[in-house]
């Protein structure tokens, strides 16, 4: 059975600092990894899709890596800002698992002035 | 705007009063799914459909059903709901399944005493 780990569960950090966020995953044969980010009270915003044939996916300042043989990604969030305070939380698919997305239970960011 | 809708955004409910829950997009999505989220858990797929007419079950689809007439549409409906029901419910869709990113509705929060 695939597992989703995000470790830490919460995170703090001063404005401007560049960040990372880690999911780990169980099962190397991933289909693709996505990232969401969920702001309180609202649902969830897909962030970036990284297919299992890519290394990394960028969208402005958010880059995200996959690495299959080590059941790991990452999101890099450069130069944070207030506005990025959210959870964020990634999924992945599994080849065979009918587009059945597995969640890890996310990361609580607070960027601080 | 392209949305997924979902109503009500608040429930409050008792034991066994049959409930639905309305969830429509409007991206002319092939595919939809509905999550719920409970703390320390995270989500967990209920049901998706892949396209009119074909659903199946998810992680944790006992005590819920669901029904794809529509392209659309896709609502969700607790039978008898008891009060392990109670939980935020996402309903989502992606264009085609697997390696599209999945768009998710506001929630509705759900509240069975």
């Amino acid at each position: 059975k695939q597992e989703v780990t995000q470790i830490p569960a919460a995170l703090s950090v001063p404005e401007g600092e560049n960040l990372v966020l880690n999911c780990s995953f169980t099962d190397s044969a991933i289909y693709n990894l996505q990232w969401f980010r969920q702001d309180p009270g609202k649902g969830l915003t897909s962030l970036l899709l990284i297919q299992s044939s890519q290394r990394e996916q960028t969208s402005g300042r958010l880059n995200a890596s996959l690495d299959k043989s080590s059941g790991r990604s990452t999101l890099y969030i450069a130069a944070s800002q207030p506005g990025d305070s959210a959870t964020y939380l990634c999924a992945g698919e599994w080849i065979g698992t009918a587009s059945k997305l597995t969640f890890g239970t996310g990361t609580r960011l607070q960027v601080t002035l | 705007e392209a949305q997924v809708t979902q109503n009500p955004r608040y429930l409050i409910t008792v034991t066994g009063k049959k409930l639905t829950v309305t969830c429509s997009q409007n991206m002319n999505h092939e595919y939809m799914s509905w999550y719920r989220q409970d703390p320390g858990l995270g989500l967990r797929q209920i049901y998706y459909s892949m396209n009119v007419e074909v659903t199946d079950k998810g992680d944790v689809p006992e005590g819920y059903k669901v029904s794809r007439k529509e392209k659309r549409n896709f609502p969700l409906i607790l039978e008898s709901p008891s009060p392990n029901q109670t939980s935020l419910y996402f309903c989502a869709s992606s264009l085609s399944g697997g390696n599209s990113p999945l768009h998710f509705g506001n929630g509705t929060r759900l509240t069975v005493t």
